[in-house]
């Protein structure tokens, strides 16, 4: 069963306009990572944040996390055509080795 | 430093015909996954192995059998082709709870 559920299931938005979409999961996470598929290819590991971290950056990318709603965001700041693709979340939690995905959210950016 | 390779790209089955979908890391990484990927249904955990020597089933195991030939090598094998197995095929590696690395996947058509 998968825990991370993103939303929404999908988005559009014009090139320059920001991007949210949200995670949420079931159990306690040692840490949360965000992923990018674009059509066709395999997944491409965007972000890890921990579960003692609030926030994280990395280039137009921020990620919250929020250990007491069990939920976390991803923002893409002035989106362009190349950030269209599928976005997932994948959570780790205790001492497993297996993370666990959401559906994803279908992010179209449209030029 | 090719990362993730899997063979072959596309491969097109009948039913009741057997493949090994072959998966090969450089990263020296302990854990190796294979996922299967259908629409709207985001990754599904078929088997695992935490490290070499071992495997593990996961979320949807039946119909498919694995080898963890050596470190480098993870194989997943269909004894008997079922066209409910049609799918994209992701094989990924990692070390610990850190980011996965996945392959480009492997298109199965089974007719």
């Amino acid at each position: 069963s998968q825990q991370g559920e993103e939303d929404p299931q999908a988005l559009s938005i014009q090139e320059g306009e920001n991007a949210t979409m949200n995670c949420s999961y079931k159990t306690s996470i040692n840490n949360l990572q965000w992923y990018r598929q674009n059509s066709g290819r395999g997944l491409v590991h965007l972000i890890l944040i921990r579960s003692n971290e609030r926030e994280k950056h990395s280039g137009r990318l921020r990620v919250t996390l929020d250990t007491s709603k069990k939920s976390s965001s991803l923002l893409i700041t002035a989106s362009r055509a190349a950030d269209t693709a599928s976005y997932f979340c994948a959570t780790d939690g205790g001492g497993s080795y297996i993370p666990t995905f959401g559906r994803g959210t279908s992010l179209i950016v449209h030029p | 430093n090719a990362g993730v390779t899997q063979t072959p790209k596309f491969q097109v089955l009948k039913t009741g015909q057997s493949m090994t979908l072959q998966c090969a890391q450089d990263m020296n990484h302990n854990s190796m996954y294979w996922y299967r990927q259908d629409p709207g249904m985001g990754l599904r955990l078929i088997y695992y192995s935490a490290s070499e020597g071992t495997t593990d089933k996961g979320e949807v195991p039946n119909g498919y059998n694995v080898s963890r030939l050596n470190k480098r090598e993870f194989s997943l094998r269909l004894e008997s082709a079922a066209p409910s197995q049609t799918s994209v095929y992701f094989c990924a590696s990692r070390q610990g709870q850190l980011k996965q690395y996945f392959g480009p996947g492997t298109r199965l058509t089974v007719t």
